[in-house]
């Protein structure tokens, strides 16, 4: 299974781009990296999927190195609504029995104004 | 839109009773998980299921059982309940090669 590490908290202001980066050193060949946003009483939302290079969506960007050992989530211009904790998740997200997850232990991002 | 039920936002249950958790997901979605999540530890699958009747161990299924009769629904069994089991319980579901799609918990209280 890949075992992911975040920073635990982070810090940063309006209308500033931040990055969290997700280190998964045993990453699978077939294993995809998955970013979701949770808000305190809700459910984690997903954000953003990749599984190499760069990917951006309306929400934020996914940038992926070619070892795959790491990935960095990128939130433009944040604002307080993005204060939330970030979860990375790598999978084979394929489904079947050998199907299972690792979830990250999840970054507070705090968002200042 | 995906939309992950849970049938209760709060709970409250005490020692040593048996206690059910369900879930409904309304897109016909094979995957379903339950997870828990306790403030530190992230969140941690409990057990999932990729098909009607078919059921996966997750990372701690110790205490805890799972029924899925039919695709829409899976349901987490506390057999006996114990005040470590205390916690936020999350269901997502999700088809192959797509992100899961969460409810919005169960906040289960054991006395």
């Amino acid at each position: 299974l890949a075992k992911t590490t975040q920073p635990i908290s982070m810090d940063s202001y309006e209308g500033q781009e931040v990055n969290i980066t997700c280190s998964h050193n045993n990453i699978a060949t077939n294993d995809y990296i998955t970013w979701y946003q949770q808000f305190p009483s809700q459910g984690p939302r997903f954000i953003i999927q990749g599984y190499k290079t760069k990917v951006t969506n309306e929400v934020a960007s996914l940038f992926i190195p070619a070892d795959r050992k790491s990935s960095t989530l990128s939130l433009p211009r944040v604002s307080l609504s993005d204060t939330a904790v970030y979860y990375c998740l790598v999978g084979p997200d394929s489904g079947g029995s050998n199907y299972k997850l690792t979830f990250g232990k999840g970054t507070l991002l705090t968002v200042n104004p | 839109d995906v939309k992950v039920t849970q049938s209760s936002r709060y709970l409250v249950k005490r020692t040593g009773e048996k206690v059910f958790l369900e879930c409904v997901q309304d897109m016909d979605h094979e995957n379903m998980f339950w997870y828990r999540q306790d403030p530190g530890l992230g969140l941690r699958l409990i057990y999932f299921s990729y098909d009607v009747k078919m059921k996966e161990k997750g990372d701690i299924p110790e205490g805890y059982s799972v029924s899925r009769e039919k695709k829409e629904r899976f349901s987490l069994i506390l057999e006996s309940a114990s005040t470590n089991q205390t916690s936020m319980y999350l269901c997502a579901s999700s088809i192959p090669l797509q992100p899961q799609h969460f409810g919005d918990g169960t906040r289960l209280s054991i006395l």
